[in-house]
C-alpha cells in the first residue's frame, strides 16, 4: 500500500512565524503535490513537483514556497504565517498513472 | 479557466435510498475523471476513475459513475446507500494539457440510519 505521511496532524502557530510542513511518500513516486482544503472550496493546489529540485506553482501559491531535495520528501513552507492561512493542508503523491494518493492532512491554525 | 462544479453541497438521505451526486467540468479537451471520498477522520481516497473506454465506471463499495461527454458530466451514483457512506465526496478532473487535478467544492453526504 502507498503510504503518504505528514509530519503533524495538528499545528498551532502565531502570526508571522515561519512554518514547515513535511510530507514523505514511500512509493518512489515522481510527482508530489500540496493542497489546502477549505469548506465550500474543495481542494486547491498550492505547489507541485515532478522531480527532485523541481517545482511548479499551482493555483494559489502566494504566501507559500516548497522544497524538494529528495524524491520521497516534499516540504511546504509558510514564510510568515497569516491568519488567512489557517486551513487543512493535504499532501499527495502520484505516478504516471495520474492517480494521487493523499496523506492524512495537517490542520494548521494561525493565531 | 478550467473548473469543476458539484451541484449539491450537502445531501441528507435515509439508508437504502438511491444516491446521485452531480459533477460538471468546463474543460473541452481530453480529460481524466475521478471521484474521491473522505470518510470522517480519514484520508482522502480514490473511489473510482475514468480514463477511456466504457463511460460507465464501477468503483469500490458499490459506487459507479457515468461519463457523458456531450454534457461534460461525471455523476456519481449508488443504488442503495448505507450509514457508512456518510462522508465528503469530491469530483476531480485532470486535463491532458496542464496535468493538474482540479477539484470540485465537495459534497457532504449524511446518511441517516
Amino acid at each position: 500500500d502507498v503510504k503518504v505521511t505528514q509530519s503533524s496532524r495538528y499545528l498551532v502557530k502565531r502570526t508571522g512565524e515561519k512554518v514547515f510542513l513535511e510530507c514523505v511518500q514511500d512509493m518512489d513516486h515522481e510527482n508530489m503535490f500540496w493542497y489546502r482544503q477549505d469548506p465550500g472550496l474543495g481542494l486547491r493546489l498550492i505547489y507541485f513537483s515532478y522531480d527532485v529540485k523541481m517545482k511548479e506553482k499551482g493555483d494559489i501559491p502566494e504566501g507559500y514556497s516548497v522544497s524538494r531535495e529528495k524524491k520521497e520528501r516534499f516540504s511546504l513552507i509558510l514564510e510568515s504565517a497569516s491568519t488567512n492561512q489557517t486551513s487543512m493542508y493535504l499532501c499527495a503523491s502520484g505516478d504516471r498513472g495520474y492517480e494521487q494518493y493523499f496523506g492524512p492532512g495537517t490542520r494548521l491554525t494561525v493565531t | 479557466a478550467q473548473s469543476v462544479s458539484q451541484h449539491n453541497h450537502h445531501v441528507i438521505l435515509s439508508e437504502a435510498a438511491s444516491l446521485e451526486l452531480g459533477c460538471n467540468y468546463s474543460y473541452g479537451g481530453t480529460v481524466n475523471l475521478f471521484w474521491y471520498v473522505q470518510y470522517p477522520g480519514q484520508h482522502l481516497q480514490l473511489l473510482l476513475k475514468y480514463f477511456s473506454g466504457d463511460p460507465l465506471v464501477k468503483g469500490i463499495k458499490g459506487f459507479e459513475a457515468e461519463f457523458i461527454k456531450s454534457k461534460f458530466s461525471f455523476n456519481l451514483r449508488k443504488p442503495s446507500v448505507q450509514w457508512s457512506d456518510t462522508a465528503e465526496y469530491f469530483c476531480a478532473v485532470r486535463s491532458s494539457n496542464t496535468g493538474k487535478l482540479i477539484f470540485g467544492q465537495g459534497t457532504t453526504l449524511q446518511v441517516k440510519p
